[in-house]
C-alpha cells in the first residue's frame, strides 16, 4: 500500500512562472490537506479538500494560489506568478473518508525554489 | 484559535543521555495532540498521538509523551537517545479539520 505520493520532490521556477505541485493520496483516502513549511518554521495549514470540493481554504493566500482535487487524478496545488517568498517545502497529507486530521498521513513534500 | 508553543528551538544532547522536548498548547476544549519527526529533507512521520484514555502515550522507538491537562502540556521524553534520533520534532494540535503545528525543536545528538 503506497503512501502519500508527491511530485516533483524538487521544483525550481523563475520568478513569474507557474508552479504545479501534485499529490496522490493513499489508497482509500478521499481527503487531502496542503501545508507549507517556510525555512526555519513549522508547517502552516493552507487548504483542505475532498474530491471535487474545497472544505476549508482559510490558510490559502488570497492571490496566486489555488488548489483542486478532481474526481480522477491527483490533487494539484497551483501557484501562479511565483515570487521568491514562495520558496518553501509544500507537504500534502491525506486521510480516509472520515476526514479527521487525527488519521492523516504525510507525503515527502515538494521543495519549491524560486530563483 | 488553537496554538502550539515549542519553547526550545534547539536541544543539543550527548548520546545515551535523557531528553525532554517541551510543548504547550492553548485550548479550552478537548484536544488531540501529536508529535511528528522530520529527518533531513524528508517528510513528517507520526511519532505518537494522544486522542483519549491514558495520558501517557508511547512510540515504538522509545519516545513517550504525557498529556497534562492542568498544565496544557504534552512534553516528549526519551530516557536514552541515539545518534539516529537527530531530527526536527514538531508538536501539533488538532483543530477540527486541520493540524496546528509548533515551530519545531531541532534535536542534535552528539557522540
Amino acid at each position: 500500500n503506497a503512501g502519500v505520493m508527491q511530485n516533483p520532490r524538487h521544483l525550481v521556477r523563475r520568478r513569474g512562472q507557474e508552479a504545479r505541485l501534485r499529490c496522490s493520496p493513499m489508497k482509500g483516502h478521499s481527503h487531502v490537506y496542503w501545508y507549507r513549511q517556510l525555512p526555519e518554521e513549522g508547517l502552516k495549514f493552507m487548504v483542505y479538500l475532498q474530491k471535487e470540493n474545497i472544505i476549508d481554504e482559510s490558510g490559502m493566500p488570497k492571490e496566486r494560489f489555488s488548489a483542486e482535487f478532481p474526481k480522477e487524478g491527483p490533487s494539484i496545488l497551483r501557484i501562479q506568478q511565483v515570487v521568491r517568498g514562495d520558496s518553501a517545502a509544500y507537504f500534502c497529507a491525506s486521510s480516509p473518508p472520515t476526514g479527521r486530521s487525527t488519521e492523516a498521513f504525510f507525503g515527502q513534500g515538494t521543495r519549491l525554489t524560486v530563483v | 484559535a488553537q496554538s502550539v508553543t515549542q519553547l526550545d528551538s534547539q536541544v543539543p544532547v550527548f548520546e545515551e543521555a535523557p531528553v525532554e522536548l517541551r510543548c504547550n498548547y492553548s485550548s479550552s476544549v478537548s484536544v488531540y495532540l501529536f508529535w511528528y519527526v522530520q529527518y533531513p529533507n524528508q517528510g513528517l512521520q507520526l511519532l505518537l498521538k494522544y486522542l483519549s484514555g491514558s495520558t501517557l502515550v508511547e512510540s515504538i522507538n522509545g519516545f513517550e509523551a504525557e498529556f497534562n491537562k492542568s498544565q496544557t502540556s504534552f512534553h516528549l521524553r526519551k530516557p536514552s537517545v541515539h545518534i539516529s534520533d537527530t531530527a526536527e520534532y514538531f508538536c501539533a494540535v488538532s483543530d477540527t479539520d486541520k493540524l496546528i503545528f509548533g515551530t519545531g525543536t531541532r534535536l542534535q545528538v552528539f557522540p
